[in-house]
């Protein structure tokens, strides 16, 4: 199985910072990387996929990028609902795994 | 618009077996695969296993071989996930996913709201 490594967690910032979470995966997964968020007693929601692709009706403070092993969730400007939680999941092949997600707190 | 609404909380005795369903509407429901996700209480998202709206082929994740079965009710646009010989250890929240693609890009776009499911004596 790919496994799929996050970085920093938690991660503490304030309301206009730029961020960046990173995610690693065990072997060579092209592209085939998703961004989720997820609120605290709610399902996840897609932000990214294939990388650097912007879901419909994702703010575009959010942006992705890499490929291969190492990725990166970089928001730009924080803002007080993005502090959440968040995973990335490849799709490579299955199984379809998530990183262990990174908490994103309010400094 | 799409939408995933799942049954609702159960309750289970170690050993017993639990069927959560997935009712789906606003989309063609063969075109899509289900995949199933869990999260154990303050733990991550793991992938169980999907299956195929269109002809039924399912592809489960090792660890849950021989315990989950994903089937799929197409007349009333519904999917299934039943686990067996339940353990402690599955007390989670399970969520059913129907699964987008762009290409041969796959994500989790629209997620039902999860059903707890919680195996205690």
């Amino acid at each position: 199985d790919i496994q799929m490594t996050q970085s920093p967690s938690p991660l503490s910032a304030s309301v206009g910072d730029r961020v960046a979470i990173t995610c690693r995966a065990s072997q060579n997964i092209a592209n085939y990387l998703n961004w989720y968020q997820q609120k605290p007693g709610k399902a996840p929601k897609l932000l990214i996929y294939a990388a650097s692709s912007l879901q419909s009706g994702v703010p575009s403070r959010f942006s992705g990028s890499g490929s291969g092993t190492d990725f990166t969730l970089t928001i730009s400007s924080l803002q007080p609902e993005d502090f959440a939680t968040y995973y990335c999941q490849q799709s490579y092949i299955t199984p379809r795994t998530f990183g262990g997600g990174t908490k994103l707190e309010i400094k | 618009q799409v939408q995933v609404v799942q049954s609702g909380t159960e309750v289970k005795k170690p050993g017993a077996s639990v069927t959560v369903s997935c009712k789906t509407s606003g989309y063609a429901f063969t075109t899509r695969d289900i995949s199933w996700v869990r999260q154990a209480p303050g733990q991550g998202l793991e992938w169980m296993g999907f299956i195929s709206a269109s002809d039924g082929n399912t592809n489960y994740a090792q660890k849950f071989q021989g315990r989950v079965a994903m089937t799929t009710d197409t007349p009333t646009s519904t999917a299934y996930m039943e686990l067996r010989n339940l353990r402690s250890d599955d007390t989670a929240v399970y969520f059913c996913v129907v699964e987008g693609a762009s290409g041969p890009y796959v994500y989790f776009d629209d997620w039902g709201q999860g059903t707890q499911v919680t195996v205690s004596s």
